[in-house]
């Protein structure tokens, strides 16, 4: 059974940082793309990052682009988040994904974890 | 990037009805692969979301068969034949035919 269990969420200030997880079992993790999706309360589903299988390519919305940098581990089947710079308009669960395939060109989020919540605010 | 729009914004449906969802992209999701790269998501609710269909009409694993899906180029459509108490929440069409994956707004479906 896939399962994804994310971490790390946290009330912060504006312009802190913030590293979120995401611990992945129950499928050969080095083998899939994996992205970070967030959902601003009551707000809909924003694609915030991807990286490849291998951890080699990364892309990101425009929104992160600069502040946010993904990683993965894949000795440890983890997926990493770090946010730097944060703003109030980064309030928002943020959900990890298993991609469908070990490149995330026309990919698509088959499995998601349960979400962490990240709270900016003074 | 991509727009997506769903209509209608909510959807309130008697148990054993059928309910449609429509959902527009400002340009065609049809690549060169031959796939249409249009997926459907449910979140239920207090539930991260779920995989419905994928390229459109192709249900996801476990996903019962009275969820359809169609539709081509920018217009597409899903459909409940016989909507069950289950099936409330939050119905997201993406698209990922091109970075970034885009979602439509939402679509609420709550049972009369």
């Amino acid at each position: 059974e896939v399962q994804l269990l994310e971490s790390g969420g946290a009330l912060v200030q504006p312009g802190g940082s913030l590293r979120l997880s995401c611990a992945a079992s129950g499928f050969t993790f080095r083998s899939y793309a994996m992205s970070w999706v967030r959902q601003a309360p009551g707000k809909g589903l924003e694609w915030v990052s991807v990286i490849s299988s291998s951890g080699g390519s990364t892309h990101y919305a425009d929104s992160v682009k600069g502040r946010f940098t993904m990683s993965r581990d894949n000795s440890k089947n983890t997926l990493y988040l770090q946010m730097n710079s944060l703003r109030a308009e980064d309030t928002a669960v943020y959900y990890c994904a298993k991609g469908s395939s070990s490149w995330y060109d026309r990919d698509y989020f088959d499995y998601w974890g349960q979400g962490t919540l990240v709270t900016v605010s003074s | 990037d991509i727009v997506m729009t769903q209509t209608p914004l909510s959807l309130s449906v008697t148990p054993g009805q059928p309910a449609s969802i429509s959902c527009k992209s400002s340009q065609s999701l049809l690549h060169s692969d031959g796939k249409t790269h249009l997926y459907w998501y449910l979140q239920k609710p207090g539930q991260p979301p779920q995989l419905l269909m994928y390229e459109v009409s192709n249900r996801f694993s476990g996903v019962p068969d009275r969820f359809s899906g169609s539709g081509s180029g920018t217009d597409f459509t899903l459909k409940v034949s016989r909507v069950e108490a289950e099936d409330v929440g939050l119905y997201y069409c993406m698209q990922n035919i091109q970075l970034p994956p885009t979602f439509g707004g939402g679509t609420k479906v709550e049972i009369k």
